[in-house]
């Protein structure tokens, strides 16, 4: 079954200052590549997600790039702000519809 | 668009109880929504996958004697948690497929989540 490894499992970055989570996987059928965002007690939050034939993605401050050939995508937060303090999750996808979810990053941002 | 909702959102039971948790997809209709157990400090850890009109297809090690699915329409799916012991007691999410969403097939619009608390 696909596995998915994510890091770091923590972050700590000053306000301003950019954050990159990275997320492999070793299913070479994943065509489906998301990110969440979950604050303690709430629901998975999705912020940006890539499909299989694009490279990289950008919505505002938030980013994502994605290399099948090596199986890793990441997740590129900049000029980063108190409200993105959160803890971070990789879920790619498989035909199945199904999400793997990585671990989670916790993203800590000092102000 | 692609709300989805869950009720109750939170629950606390006596031992030995069953306890019913309903997600609902509200402005669209979901032919396959997936039930998933988050524990403290964890990841999301996928329990079943649910279509509409079949038999949900239970994760490995997942009783599905003790964790009753039922998807009886394309907007409802229940998961009953039968004789629940404490260790069963968790964060329980639902999500919702919507494939004609303008986010794509594959997207996933999750319910806000249901605590559960077993004494």
């Amino acid at each position: 079954g696909e596995n998915v490894e994510q890091h770091p499992s923590t972050l700590s970055v000053q306000e301003g200052d950019s954050a990159v989570i990275k997320c492999t996987y070793s299913d070479s059928a994943s065509n489906y590549f998301p990110w969440y965002k979950q604050e303690l007690g709430k629901r998975p939050q999705l912020i940006i997600d890539i499909r299989s034939n694009v490279g990289e993605k950008k919505d505002q401050r938030i980013a994502v790039t994605l290399n099948k050939t090596a199986k890793h995508f990441s997740l590129h937060i900049t000029e980063t702000q108190p409200e993105d303090s959160a803890v971070y999750f990789c879920a790619p996808g498989d035909s199945n519809y199904q999400l793997i979810w990585g671990a989670g990053t916790k993203l800590i941002i000092k102000p | 668009g692609a709300v989805v909702s869950q009720h109750p959102s939170r629950v606390i039971c006596k031992s030995g109880t069953s306890v019913k948790i309903e997600c609902r997809s509200l402005d669209f209709q979901a032919t396959t929504m997936f039930w998933y157990r988050q524990f403290p400090k964890q990841s999301l850890m996928l329990m079943a996958t649910s279509n509409e009109g079949s038999k949900a297809t239970y994760e490995q090690g997942v009783e599905k004697d003790k964790f009753l699915i039922n998807h009886a329409s394309l907007t409802l799916s229940t998961l009953t948690v039968t004789s629940a012991h404490p260790e069963d007691s968790s964060f329980y999410i639902c999500s919702a497929r919507d494939p004609r969403g303008r986010g794509g097939t594959d997207t996933q619009y999750f319910g806000p989540g249901t605590r559960l608390t077993v004494l």
